[in-house]
């Protein structure tokens, strides 16, 4: 089935150590996008890759980057992470252009603990 | 500014009883998209069901319909013959450029 993956789904750091979340989709979608949520929160935009254009939205923190190397991956590497970044973090895919739903496709998230 | 609200932080149903959850958005588009999305506890949220604002019939999936009010910028979800399956975070949720969600409503169902 086609479907938006991420790994791992559940990821322990430290205190200001570099980590690096994954999401792959089968899906074929020109879009994709990462979202925090906290708890019991509504997703919060980081940013999204249209095709190969990198959008970043204005309040995510530089702490946060990403990296899209193919149609098919998309990365997210946090810096250094704080103790304020330990949320679920959400890919999610869509198909934009003509007909478009513009419906989104959300992974099953990993969850990022910092300690 | 583009806004959605939920007014309901939590609701509860009777299992094979009917629930509303409320949904309104401000916006100075005339053409978008509008979602519920469907997120149980610690699982994938998924697409409940999702209304393009140029139709005037509202959508309807199996269960789950909804009430679109486009001059009153309102979009309910009735879920019919609720289920224990049907607990979960329910969010509303806007697009033009990208999807901007409401803050949520959380419904539990009880037997």
């Amino acid at each position: 089935d086609a479907m938006v993956i991420q790994n791992p789904r559940y990821q322990v750091t430290q205190f200001g150590k570099p980590v690096t979340l994954s999401c792959s989709q089968t899906l074929n979608h020109n879009v994709m996008y990462w979202y925090q949520q906290k708890s019991s929160q509504a997703p919060k935009l980081l940013f999204h890759y249209y095709d190969k254009d990198f959008n970043n939205e204005a309040d995510t923190p530089d702490n946060f980057q990403s990296r899209r190397p193919n149609t098919s991956f998309c990365f997210l590497d946090i810096r250094s992470p704080g103790l304020g970044d330990a949320a679920m973090y959400l890919c999610a895919t869509s198909r934009e252009g003509p007909e478009s739903s513009y419906e989104q496709y959300f992974g099953p998230g990993t969850r990022l603990t910092v300690t | 500014a583009q806004t959605v609200t939920q007014s309901q932080p939590e609701m509860s149903v009777q299992e094979a009883e009917t629930v509303t959850l409320s949904c309104t958005y401000d916006t100075s588009e005339s053409d978008y998209y509008l979602f519920w999305y469907k997120q149980p506890p610690s699982r994938q949220m998924i697409l409940v069901i999702r209304q393009e604002a140029y139709k005037q019939q509202n959508a309807t999936e199996n269960r789950f319909s909804v009430n679109f009010q486009k001059a009153a910028k309102s979009f309910s979800l009735k879920i019919s013959d609720s289920q224990l399956g049907d607990a979960a975070m329910y969010f509303c949720a806007f697009n033009t450029d990208k999807l901007i969600f409401g803050t949520g409503t959380r419904l539990q169902v009880f037997p």
